[in-house]
């Protein structure tokens, strides 16, 4: 079956630091990939979306970058964290017969 | 491309009463209509779909409608329960496999 990762669940990072978010899917493969954000109380931004290794498309301009080194990861990347880029990070797959699947999100606060 | 809006943004019911959250969406070739349940700090989940070829589906108290003609379709859950407060949202696509349009979200509260 196919099962989605995501890491880590909490994050507190200072301003101008560096960020890593990782997603992994098992048990597919050439999967299309989506990092969604969502600041508190709102809805579902998204930020990048990738249909195969190395083609990464962007939806927002902004601090943040995205890489698929691999079939089934994607990095979610930032060189120097803004306070803007506090909010929940959530990663997801398709296709599936039944729409997307979500990974379990990372909390990012930045101080 | 896809625009897809979702009413109430925020909807109150007492436990025992239905509850119903309406979209609406622009693309008329959208053909698959998926509702996630996000519970605080967790990731959204599937709770049903629809595609275009069926008008209702129901599973156990959730039901899904949908009106290709007016572009619309509309979750609705009877008996409400505690455990259903949550944000809700809906999505549209052209196929369950392609790239979802979100609508921006219910937060649905069930008061005991």
């Amino acid at each position: 079956s196919q099962t989605i990762h995501q890491w880590p669940a909490t994050l507190v990072q200072p301003v101008g630091s560096p960020l890593s978010l990782e997603c992994t899917v098992e048990g597919t493969s050439n999967p299309n990939l989506y990092w969604y954000r969502q600041a508190a109380g709102r809805g579902l931004q998204l930020l990048f979306y990738s249909v195969g290794i190395g083609q990464i498309s962007s939806e927002v301009p902004q601090n943040l970058s995205a890489s698929r080194p691999q079939d089934r990861q994607f990095i979610l990347s930032s060189k120097k964290l803004l306070l803007s880029d506090s909010g929940f990070y959530l990663c997801a797959w398709s296709p599936d017969r039944d729409g997307y699947t979500f990974g379990s999100g990372t909390r990012l606060t930045v101080v | 491309g896809e625009n897809v809006e979702q009413h109430p943004s925020t909807l109150s019911v007492q436990e025992g009463d239905s509850a119903v959250i309406k979209c609406t969406y622009s693309d008329s070739a959208s053909n698959y209509f998926p509702w996630y349940k996000q519970e605080l700090g967790k990731g959204p989940q599937l709770i049903i779909d629809i595609r275009s070829n069926v008008g209702e589906k129901k599973d156990q108290r959730i039901a899904v409608t949908l009106n290709k003609t007016a572009k619309h379709f509309s979750l609705h859950i009877t008996e409400t329960q505690p455990e259903d407060s949550a944000v809700y949202f809906c999505a549209a696509s052209l196929n369950a496999g392609n790239m979802l349009t979100f609508g921006g979200g219910t937060r649905l509260m069930v008061k005991p």
